[in-house]
């Protein structure tokens, strides 16, 4: 069946360093691709997505591409902000037939420092 | 996007009661989606609502331990029956975008704490 691995938290850094939190995934159709990010106390929200590979979704300061050949999905942001601290989950939808079922990975806590 | 209420926002339950989460969008949509968040976990499916039909239970989830209702295209239920403690999670409606690309929307969830 489908599934996400994503890289282990919690991942702490300061302001303005570099972020990248990996993603890999498994599939037998062609995903879409998604990181939703969860601030403390709020529910889920998108982040960014990307439907077809080569594809690289975009939001807020942080880029994901979608890599096929790798089966990849990775987050990265240039520059983190304390605001930035929450959790991070990536997540695929098989695109097969109306299956609209998301499969999500542990999720990553990050943490930014002042 | 839609936008999703969820009540109640949090709740503290006693072992061996039921719980009723309502959720309610702000526009029709055929198929709702509740999922389950244990402490430090990532989400899980618990089943599909579609208005008009029995909901779509994943494996490990049955009708029983969690009754889905959906009266209409706009509000669904979901009841924790008979709690334990393992029950205690934020509790997720979510909703299909309008695009076929799979993404969801969701609820702000329900925490529920089971004593």
């Amino acid at each position: 069946g489908d599934s996400v691995t994503q890289m282990e938290g919690p991942v702490t850094l300061s302001e303005e360093a570099f972020l990248t939190i990996n993603c890999t995934y498994t599939a037998t159709g062609y995903p879409s691709l998604f990181w939703y990010v969860q601030y403390p106390g709020e529910g889920l929200q998108l982040l960014l997505k990307a439907t077809k590979a080569d594809d690289k979704g975009s939001n807020k300061g942080f880029e994901a591409t979608y890599r096929k050949e790798t089966t990849s999905f990775h987050l990265e942001k240039g520059s983190v902000q304390v605001s930035d601290s929450a959790v991070y989950f990536c997540a695929l939808s098989d695109r097969g037939g109306s299956n609209y079922k998301l499969t999500f990975g542990k999720g990553t806590l990050l943490t930014v420092n002042p | 996007s839609a936008v999703i209420s969820q009540k109640p926002s949090r709740d503290i339950c006693q072992r061996g009661t039921s719980l009723t989460i309502q959720c309610q969008v702000d526009s029709q949509v055929t198929m709702m989606f509740w999922y389950r968040q244990q402490p430090g976990q990532s989400l899980t499916l618990i089943a599909t609502a579609n208005q008009g039909s029995e909901a779509t239970y994943e494996s490990g989830f049955v009708i029983d331990k969690f009754p889905i209702s959906r009266p209409n295209l706009t509000f669904s239920t979901l009841t924790v029956s008979n709690m334990s403690p393992e029950d205690s999670s934020i509790y997720l409606c979510s909703v299909s975008g309008l695009m076929n690309t799979g993404e969801l929307f969701f609820g702000e969830g329900s925490r529920l704490t089971v004593l």
